[in-house]
């Protein structure tokens, strides 16, 4: 089975740290989504991509957040300074734009815990 | 922004009973998907509908796409242990909007 791959998995770092993570979209799939999941507010959408290009970083906060995709194989997020509440599950998923919305799959997120 | 209004917040019930959760929204989607979410994973789509009627099933999963296109619904029939798990519902125009989600409990 085809899926999305987060790295890493898990990141416990301190306030100020710069984090980054990763995400290697499905084969072949041209959007990618980041969300965080926490208790209080659910699923967020963060950032979008269609066809490497951000349609759509509204739900980012910009002054420290960041998403990039350098090649269609690899999508990034950063976050510098990170912030205790940044603490959270971060999700990337990719899914196929064709004409209708293709449901998105989910890679199994990072749980980033910021000190 | 675009907001789900997903419910019950959370169920317990016991193995063998039906379960109905829904989802409803100020406003309209083109598309409404289901997915569930097991502890330390990502969400897995139970189902996708594209079309405002459409009634679509996935071995004991039923989900309807409402006639409005601001609603849905997912029905569990007969369930079991593993159905425990949280279940989002999301309705997507271009980006995929997510309701809380509803903690569903399967008593054995």
């Amino acid at each position: 089975d085809a899926r999305v791959t987060q790295t890493p998995r898990h990141k416990v770092t301190e306030m100020g740290q710069e984090v980054t993570m990763r995400c290697q979209p499905i084969l072949g799939h041209n959007t990618v989504f980041w969300y965080r999941q926490t208790m209080m507010q659910g699923l967020e959408l963060l950032a979008y991509f269609r066809n490497r290009a951000p349609l759509d970083d509204s739900g980012m906060p910009k002054d420290r957040f960041s998403a990039e995709m350098p090649d269609a194989t690899l999508a990034t997020l950063k976050i510098q300074p990170s912030e205790p509440r940044d603490s959270a599950v971060y999700f990337c998923a990719s899914g196929l734009s064709a004409g209708r919305n293709s449901p998105l799959h989910f890679g199994n997120g990072t749980r980033l815990t910021v000190t | 922004g675009q907001q789900l209004n997903q419910s019950p917040q959370s169920m317990f019930i016991q193995e063998g009973e039906d379960v109905s959760m829904n989802c409803t929204s100020s406003s309209i989607f083109n598309t409404w998907l289901w997915y569930k979410q097991d502890p330390g994973e990502g969400p897995v789509l139970l189902i996708a509908l594209y079309k405002a009627g459409e009634l679509t099933s996935n071995g004991r999963l039923t989900a309807q796409f409402g006639i409005t296109r601001k609603d849905s619904f997912l029905n569990i029939s007969a369930s079991i242990p593993s159905d425990v798990g949280i279940y989002f519902c999301g309705g997507s125009n271009y980006k995929l909007t997510f309701g809380k989600g509803t903690l569903l409990t399967v008593n054995p």
